[in-house]
């Protein structure tokens, strides 16, 4: 079955600290990855997505993400969080071709000044 | 550009009553989707038109949930009548014709509905 697991359910860090939001993906066929990322009364953005090719993928607002097959892993870095990184994020999984995304269930990151 | 514009974007009805959510996908997309999510619960996926035509909708969680999508433009999800447990966040998405780089979805800022 596909499953997308998002360990830290809530997860703080300092205004200036790293982060890396981990997610692990279960999925039969070549994986199609995504971050998303929902700040407070917005919708759904996409931060990066990973395809094939290079398997360390930047994407907006300073974001990236390293693809492990090994692993199953698909985890979100920042190298310096800004408070108004505090938002919810999704990991996803999907064919490589759109339809049907199977999410994780998010993870809230807070940001102390 | 505009993106997927969802309305009403925030929406409270009472137990046994009807409600619509309206999708506008961004111009020239052929894929739209719908995705909700109750609370503390993941965002799950509902179903997928591709123009007016219904691809999957395998995620519809029963009858009282009917999707539509006239002449492959907006579409629109009607909850008749509608319970407690449909309380949540409904997204809509779209995305282009299939393509060698994958499609990429975007999302709208989603409906939120209570049902009370």
């Amino acid at each position: 079955a596909q499953s997308v697991t998002q360990p830290d359910i809530h997860i703080t860090v300092s205004e200036g600290a790293s982060l890396e939001l981990r997610c692990n993906y279960s999925y039969g066929a070549t994986p199609y990855l995504f971050w998303y990322v929902q700040s407070p009364g917005q919708g759904l953005q996409l931060l990066l997505k990973y395809f094939s090719g290079d398997t360390l993928v930047q994407g907006i607002k300073g974001f990236e993400a390293e693809f492990k097959r090994s692993q199953s892993s698909f985890n979100l870095r920042k190298p310096s969080v800004h408070w108004s990184d505090a938002a919810e994020y999704f990991c996803a999984v999907g064919p490589l071709y759109g339809n049907k995304l199977v999410f994780g269930a998010g993870t809230i990151l807070r940001v102390k000044s | 550009e505009a993106g997927v514009t969802q309305f009403p974007s925030h929406s409270v009805i009472e137990k046994g009553q009807t409600v619509t959510l309206r999708c506008d996908p961004i111009s020239g997309h052929d894929n739209l989707y719908w995705y909700r999510r109750v609370m503390g619960k993941e965002i799950k996926f509902l179903l997928h038109f591709v123009k007016e035509s219904k691809q999957d909708e395998s995620g519809m969680p029963n009858n009282r949930f009917l999707a539509e999508r006239t002449g492959g433009t907006y579409s629109t999800l009607k909850v008749q009548p509608a319970e407690l447990e449909d309380s949540g966040v409904y997204f809509c998405a779209s995305s282009q014709e299939r393509q060698t780089s994958g499609n990429t979805i975007y999302f709208g800022e989603g409906s939120w509905l209570t049902v009370v």
